[in-house]
């Protein structure tokens, strides 16, 4: 069956640091892969995918995401974050071509940035 | 403007007093789906619209209804609502490059 797994609750990272938010997945063929940012008393944004190609995508706002197919893993990467990138972040991916074909998501990280 | 368009934003109701939720989407897009958000529990699909006219059950429809009777448009209907479907439910369309748009969200309370 399909799923992902976000194993953090929460992140917590300084102003001006790196962040990394993790994302490991289990899916039967070629994976398709989503973040997603959900800011308060907002829906989800799309973020970035990857279905094919470069294992770096780069994504909205300076945000990347690294593919990494023996570790099935999709994290979330920014090179120096903002307190305006705390939010609630979501990865997803989507199960097989089909009739019931749908994106699964995680149950979120919540990255909160420290002034 | 693309957008998804949810109404309302809140609502408070009562138990077993039927409610319905629009959702609106300016894209032409066929798929569109509901889902609603529970802490430590992420989005769950509730149901999800190939096509006009085709509607199928996500993970969690118990409780709930959907129609599709046009293209742009896929309300959800809780026939009886009850306190454990208290909860932030989104709407959503999917373009052909699988990216989704999301509705602002509509917060249910039921008392």
């Amino acid at each position: 069956a399909q799923s992902v797994a976000q194993p953090e609750d929460q992140v917590n990272v300084a102003e001006g640091n790196p962040l990394t938010v993790k994302c490991t997945y289990s899916v039967s063929g070629n994976p398709y892969l989503f973040w997603y940012v959900q800011y308060p008393n907002r829906g989800l944004q799309f973020l970035l995918k990857y279905i094919t190609g470069d294992n770096l995508v780069k994504g909205s706002y300076g945000f990347e995401a690294e593919f990494n197919k023996s570790q099935t893993s999709f994290h979330l990467k920014k090179p120096s974050a903002l307190v305006s990138d705390s939010a609630l972040y979501f990865c997803a991916v989507r199960t097989p071509p089909g009739r019931d074909d749908k994106i699964i998501f995680g149950k979120g990280t919540r990255l909160h940035i420290l002034p | 403007e693309a957008q998804v368009t949810q109404n309302p934003r809140y609502l408070i109701t009562v138990t077993g007093k039927k409610l319905t939720v629009t959702c609106s989407q300016n894209m032409n897009h066929e798929y569109m789906s509901w889902y609603r958000q529970d802490p430590g529990l992420g989005l769950r699909q509730i149901y999800y619209s190939m096509n006009v006219e085709v509607t199928d059950k996500g993970d969690v429809p118990e409780g709930y209804k959907v129609s599709r009777k046009e293209k742009r448009n896929f309300p959800l209907i809780l026939e009886s609502p009850s306190p454990n479907q208290t909860s932030l439910y989104f709407c959503a369309s999917r373009g052909p490059d699988y990216g989704y748009t999301f509705g602002s969200g509509t917060r249910l309370t039921v008392v």
